[in-house]
Formats: structure tokens, C-alpha cells, sequence
């Protein structure tokens, strides 16, 4: 089946620091990636959508100026966390949405710890 | 307002037992799309199943059965004969094909699925 990797797998940063994620579609091409983030023992919350060659779309209450999101090919979209505080630690979890079959697949998620 | 309600936090059950998780979702949609996902302790989520609002059919694939029931907009999903392997945390989401959020997921707060031996 289709597989979504994301990188790094687990990252532990000091606060302040900017964090990179990166979400890759393998073997199919995505024109949306889906980025959601899972504090512990809660659901997935959806954080943005992220569209090829255009800008993200944030949900409410997610500041997109600290969540930076760019979805500069059709396998490739990142998330960088700016200026990282320990609030932000968290399960980040990426999902592409195959363009010719419209289903969606998951990475393996990373974990963010911020020191 | 909760999309997709999983009213069960937790629930425990001895091997062979069988476990039924419940899902009420809430949608203005008549097109949309339900789905359960497993998310084991290793974090990553293992998809399970999708159905859309069109196909009311029950599915039942090896041990697992989903009962959709647009009446009472539940689509509840059994585990027959439970495993120890089949322990962890079970989510139901909801996509709703509207302009802006055609592929979004919107999850319940998931159920916690202990199997003991």
C-alpha cells in the first residue's frame, strides 16, 4: 500500500529553537497533506491543511505564524515549529491524500519534546 | 460542537471476550465519509476501515464487524474474540465533502482497548 514517512521520527529541542518536520508521500503524488497534532492520552486535532504550490490553511486557533507550513512538491510537505516552547511538545502526525485515488494515508508521526 | 462522539474511554476485557465500540457522529452532509483507525502504543495509525454515507451495508472483515446505521448516526465497530494484540486506542472520524474541508478528519476522542490474557 501507499506509504507516508515522516522525519525525524522523535526530536528534543530546547525552548526557542525551531523544530523542521518533514512529510513525504513515497509512492504517489499528493496534492493535500493534512498536518494534525496529538497532545498525550487526547485525540488528533487537525492543525492545517497544506495544498501544493499554495498557502496552508490554518484551523482556528492555530497560529500559523509559529507553524510554518510548505508544501513545495507533490510528495513533500514540512512543518516547522518556530520558536518552540514546552507547550508545543506533542505527537505531530501527517497525512497525504492520494491525488488519483482520494484516499488519505498516514505517516508515522513525530514526537516533539521541548526542553 | 463534537463532530464524532466516543462516549467509551476505556474499556477492559479478558482474551475471547468480544468488545463493542460505539460512534455517534453529527453531520449536515448527506455525503460523507466515516472511518476507523487503530492506534497501537507505537503511535502510528493503522487504517481500518472506510465507509460512505451511502453504503448502510454492515462489513465484516476477519474478526472485526462495523454496524452503520444512519438512523441513529452511529457506526459502531466489534471485535470478536478479542486478542491481547488487538490492545489499543481505536478512533472514529468523520469527512465531510464541504468546499473547504473535503479530506479533513474529524476524530472522536478515541476508546482505550485493554485485552488482558
Amino acid at each position: 500500500g501507499a506509504v507516508v514517512s515522516q522525519h525525524p521520527s522523535w526530536v528534543i529541542c530546547k525552548s526557542g529553537t525551531s523544530v523542521k518536520i518533514e512529510c513525504r508521500s513515497l509512492d504517489f503524488q499528493a496534492t493535500t497533506m493534512f498536518w494534525y497534532r496529538q497532545f498525550p492520552k487526547q485525540s488528533l486535532m487537525l492543525m492545517a491543511t497544506s495544498n501544493e504550490g499554495s498557502k496552508a490553511t490554518y484551523e482556528q486557533g492555530v497560529e500559523k505564524d509559529k507553524f510554518l507550513i510548505n508544501h513545495a512538491s507533490l510528495t513533500l510537505s514540512t512543518l516547522t515549529v518556530t520558536s518552540a516552547h514546552p507547550e508545543d511538545s506533542s505527537f505531530y502526525i501527517c497525512s497525504a491524500r492520494a491525488s488519483r485515488t482520494d484516499t488519505q494515508y498516514f505517516g508515522p508521526g513525530t514526537r516533539l519534546t521541548v526542553l | 460542537a463534537q463532530k464524532v462522539t466516543q462516549a467509551q474511554t476505556e474499556i477492559s476485557v479478558v482474551e475471547k471476550e468480544d468488545v463493542t465500540l460505539d460512534c455517534v457522529y453529527e453531520t449536515r452532509d448527506t455525503t460523507y465519509y466515516l472511518f476507523w483507525y487503530k492506534q497501537p502504543p507505537s503511535g502510528e495509525l493503522v487504517f481500518l476501515i472506510r465507509r460512505n454515507s451511502f453504503d448502510e451495508q454492515n462489513e465484516i472483515s476477519g474478526r472485526y464487524s462495523w454496524n452503520f446505521q444512519k438512523s441513529t448516526s452511529s457506526f459502531n465497530f466489534t471485535i470478536t474474540a478479542s486478542q491481547v494484540v488487538d490492545s489499543a486506542v481505536y478512533f472514529c472520524a468523520l469527512s465531510e465533502p464541504s468546499t473547504d474541508s473535503w479530506g479533513k478528519l474529524q476524530f472522536g476522542a478515541g476508546t482505550q482497548v485493554v485485552v488482558t490474557p
